[in-house]
């Protein structure tokens, strides 16, 4: 599976758009992209996913450049419960192992 | 609709103790995965099953180390002879079908702390 680049920490204004950043140079043509985020002491949620097209659901949006290399993960309206460390994930369709980097940790404030 | 199920919560062990975690998958999902997470570390895989099948234990440690999906029943992960190094918080996810185009859901794991 592909590597995954994301800034350490990220703060973000509440009520405001939070834009999380990931890298995956390396990606392959079947690799999709996943975003999970795990708030503390909880197991991680998954947010979104995409292979090519950007995705838009109820809780983000993922935007993914033309050639694939880089993505962001948008949340358009951050709240405090938004504050969590986000997982930028690539991987194959049948690859078992979804592999969680150190994220992003994003802090949301008032 | 129950989410992914873990127990116990929290589990305190002495050094060579045993130690059993337990995960009920979601109503309908057949797929269970095990993730193990250090203190400040990204979650690592474990384990792939389905029922009564091991899929991939490619991140299971050699020794020490099992896990089983019977046909009733929760999914166990068991760890003998518990040793410092295995304190960590253990997450269950489970899916509907196998991991191709399909997102894992995460229990709220099992803090295991070996004293």
């Amino acid at each position: 599976d592909a590597k995954t680049t994301q800034p350490t920490s990220m703060d973000c204004a509440e009520g405001r758009a939070a834009n999380l950043p990931c890298n995956h140079s390396t990606i392959s043509g079947n690799e999709y992209v996943y975003w999970y985020r795990q708030i503390h002491s909880q197991g991680p949620q998954y947010i979104i996913h995409g292979l090519k097209n950007n995705e838009t659901n109820e809780m983000a949006s993922l935007i993914i450049t033309e050639d694939r290399k880089s993505s962001t993960l948008i949340l358009p309206h951050a709240t405090l419960r938004d504050t969590a460390v986000y997982y930028c994930i690539v991987r194959v369709a049948n690859n078992n192992d979804m592999r969680f980097g150190a994220g992003t940790r994003l802090t949301v404030k008032p | 609709n129950a989410g992914v199920m873990q127990n116990p919560r929290h589990l305190v062990r002495r050094r060579g103790q045993e130690a059993r975690l337990r995960c009920s998958p979601m109503k309908g999902h057949s797929h269970v995965y095990w993730y193990r997470q250090l203190p400040e570390e990204g979650l690592k895989f474990m384990v792939y099953l389905q029922k009564e099948n091991i899929i991939d234990e490619s991140g299971m440690p050699k020794e020490r180390f099992s896990a089983e999906f019977p046909k009733e029943g929760p999914s166990i992960l068991r760890i003998q002879q518990v040793v410092r190094g295995d304190s960590a918080a253990y997450f269950c996810a489970s899916s509907r079908t196998g991991p191709t185009n399909e997102k894992l859901f995460f229990g709220s794991g099992t803090q295991l702390s070996v004293l």
